[in-house]
């Protein structure tokens, strides 16, 4: 199985850099996906690291080490619009493809 | 990108009837779909997995004769909250497995709150 953990709540500061923490530890490992979910809505996908090093996507950065168990996310330039949940998800390596989530962070930008 | 729906987006029912909850992928073809519940400020439950032209593979815990998968087409799941009551009111939210630019990920529909009366 997955047991995935990342901390409950974050708060930082408009203009400022955040980076939300992911361990996890698991029986097949098959990619580890970062979601943002907004209060009421569907998480939407964010990125994607399956191989160990630093993904960048515009202000979004994720990073990954296979061998450690452990990935972040790295938001830069924070906005408000970027108060969210983010939600931690590891794949396994059965056809199904299925993921497991962790119970997500929620960052609070604040002005 | 790769757009999903669920249709009805909030269902209020009583106690003991039937619900159906549709999700469909608008443009592409998707073989697996995952359905999830999520409760307040708690994660994303995975409840079961649905391919198409087989039967559903349910979590451990979750009741396959109360939630009922069907994934008749490549373009549709449903799952059926059958003889609902309050202790299943809960947000759902299905997704499906898509190859996107060389990953191998899944998109979200909207997601359908329930609240059983």
């Amino acid at each position: 199985g997955q047991n995935i953990d990342q901390p409950t709540e974050m708060t930082a500061t408009e203009g400022a850099i955040v980076q939300i923490n992911c361990t996890y530890q698991t029986s097949g490992f098959n990619g580890l996906f970062w979601y943002q979910q907004h209060a009421g809505e569907a998480p939407t996908f964010l990125s994607y690291n399956v191989l160990d090093g630093l993904e960048e996507k515009g202000r979004f950065s994720s990073f990954l080490s296979r061998s450690k168990g452990y990935s972040y996310l790295l938001l830069k330039e924070l906005q408000m619009k970027d108060s969210a949940s983010y939600l931690c998800a590891v794949r396994d390596n059965t056809n199904a493809g299925k993921s497991t989530f962790g119970d997500g962070t929620t960052l609070t930008v604040k002005p | 990108g790769a757009v999903v729906s669920q249709h009805p987006s909030r269902v209020i029912c009583k106690s003991g009837t039937s619900v159906k909850i549709e999700c469909r992928s608008l443009d592409f073809q998707a073989t697996t779909m995952f359905w999830y519940r999520q409760f307040p400020k708690q994660s994303l439950m995975l409840m079961a997995t649905s391919n198409e032209g087989s039967k559903a593979t349910y979590e451990q815990g979750v009741e396959k004769d109360k939630f009922l998968i069907n994934h008749a087409s490549l373009t549709l799941s449903t799952l059926t909250v059958t003889s609902a009551h309050p202790e299943d009111s809960s947000f759902y939210i299905c997704s499906a497995r898509v190859q996107l630019a060389g990953v191998d990920t899944q998109y979200f529909g909207p997601g359908t709150r329930l609240t059983v009366l």
